[in-house]
């Protein structure tokens, strides 16, 4: 168990939808980071969040957007969804602030299908 | 994008003997990290080595680094069952995010 949560576990929605996914960073870290897993594009850094501001960002699509919470909690919002968006949504958090000198540590992730 | 690129994309051996998997990459580096994932869960920090480290180890698990052909291997020695996942190198530079290659399935076979 790394300490990160992610709910929900499984999502299922239709094309045009907008779903919201969260995570709780382990106690203590300041950075999430969220990524999308797919059999196709492979493991895509999206965007990071270090302390409620944004601090980097990836291939992370327009309709998608994220925000960090003052408890330091992360939600990750995806809107008008396409057959494309069905992936596994991870996200992952550290200590500080450069998230390639440091381990990253995963949540279990969300496995959103969009039909 | 993907950055890394894991050789073998699937390796397949029996339990006790050594797995060895590599990754090549193609821009200079601050430090490569390995990364596990069992089917479907999320991903666990195997070992980081710094662009001026040449080798690591961590228990079972044996990292070298050769930023000159810019490739690393990560060998799994008497491996067991419970190795079997998929295994990603994820190299960090200049940007501010980690770049994953496409993996190597692994299956140790009891």
């Amino acid at each position: 168990d790394s300490g990160v949560t992610q709910t929900p576990k499984h999502l299922i929605t239709a094309t045009g939808q907008r779903v919201t996914l969260r995570c709780s960073p382990r106690s203590g870290d300041l950075s999430v980071y969220w990524y999308q897993q797919s059999l196709d594009q492979g493991l895509q850094f999206l965007i990071q969040y270090y302390n409620g501001e944004e601090r980097a960002k990836g291939n992370i699509l327009e309709r998608f957007s994220a925000q960090q919470f003052p408890d330091l909690h992360s939600e990750l919002n995806l809107s008008s969804l396409e057959l494309g968006d069905s992936a596994l949504y991870f996200c992952a958090s550290s200590v500080g602030s450069w998230g390639t000198q440091e381990t990253q540590y995963f949540g279990p992730g969300t496995r959103l299908l969009v039909l | 994008s993907q950055q890394g690129e894991e050789d073998p994309q699937a390796l397949s051996i029996q339990e006790g003997e050594n797995a060895t998997m590599n990754c090549s990459y193609k821009t200079s580096i601050n430090n490569l990290q390995w990364y596990r994932q069992n089917s479907g869960r999320g991903l666990v920090h195997l070992i980081l080595i710094r662009s001026n480290e040449r080798e690591k180890h961590s228990g079972r698990l044996r990292v070298t680094l050769d930023t000159s052909k810019k490739s690393s291997s990560l060998l799994i020695t008497a491996s067991r069952a419970a190795d079997t996942a998929s295994y990603f190198c994820a190299t960090g530079g200049s940007a501010r995010q980690l770049t994953f290659g496409s993996g190597t399935q692994l299956t140790v076979l009891p």
